[in-house]
């Protein structure tokens, strides 16, 4: 079974600084997707970053990039020049490359941007 | 393109009660998941429908809690009787695709929060 773990439940961040938020995970498979999702408190999931296991290369969605360590099994999210609306919370999700599309999600990580 | 539709946004209703909450795909996604979310987690599958059937109902609490999806098109999912632990956002969630093809995450509604008293 795989597992997502989110060490951090809460981080701050001043505006215009950089944060970066931990995620782990646990599983056997070799082909599988990585996600990150905001969730603000509208409550709708909205998705930032997507990370393919198979790509060395690391994602970039604009001011938001991932450190995709594939051996360590870790997935951490970088947001820069943090603005106000970035405030929310963060989900790290899993999900197996098979025909479900099942997606399996940390604890979530709250953020809150400071002015 | 229309997001996910989802009603109510909020319910409040006595244990042992009944609820039914309602979703509305995005037009053409053959795919829709309810998601549980409870305050402080990370949401949870409950149940995965492709078109009008049941692809993953492994975490469903098939004693109290059942899901349909008519014509491959709106769902709804029903709780009966409620218990206090199923206070949580309920989310649905849609995609158009199926089968082994790149995945690029899903769209999910806004969900229907309700509280068990």
């Amino acid at each position: 079974a795989q597992t997502v773990t989110q060490s951090q439940p809460e981080m701050s961040v001043q505006e215009a600084e950089t944060v970066t938020l931990s995620c782990t995970y646990d599983t056997s498979e070799n082909n599988y997707y990585l996600f990150w999702y905001k969730q603000p408190p509208s409550r709708q999931m909205i998705l930032v970053i997507r990370q393919e296991a198979y790509k060395q290369q690391n994602a970039t969605e604009n001011r938001f990039s991932v450190n995709f360590q594939k051996a360590a099994k870790s997935f951490s999210l970088k947001i820069s020049d943090s603005q106000l609306g970035d405030t929310a919370m963060y989900f790290c999700a899993f999900m197996k490359r098979s025909n479900t599309g099942k997606l399996i999600f940390g604890q979530g990580t709250t953020l809150q941007v400071k002015p | 393109e229309a997001g996910v539709a989802q009603s109510p946004r909020y319910k409040i209703i006595e244990k042992r009660q009944s609820v039914a909450f309602w979703c509305n795909p995005i037009s053409g996604h053959a795919t829709l998941y309810w998601y549980q979310q409870i305050l402080g987690q990370g949401p949870k599958l409950l149940i995965q429908f492709q078109n009008n059937g049941v692809v993953d109902d492994s975490q469903l609490p098939k004693d109290r809690f059942s899901a349909e999806r008519l014509k491959g098109v709106d769902s709804t999912l029903k709780i009966q009787p409620a218990k206090l632990e199923d206070s949580a956002v309920y989310l649905c969630a849609s995609s158009s695709l199926t089968g082994q093809q790149d995945h690029y995450g899903y769209t999910f509604g806004s969900g229907t929060r309700l509280t068990v008293v």
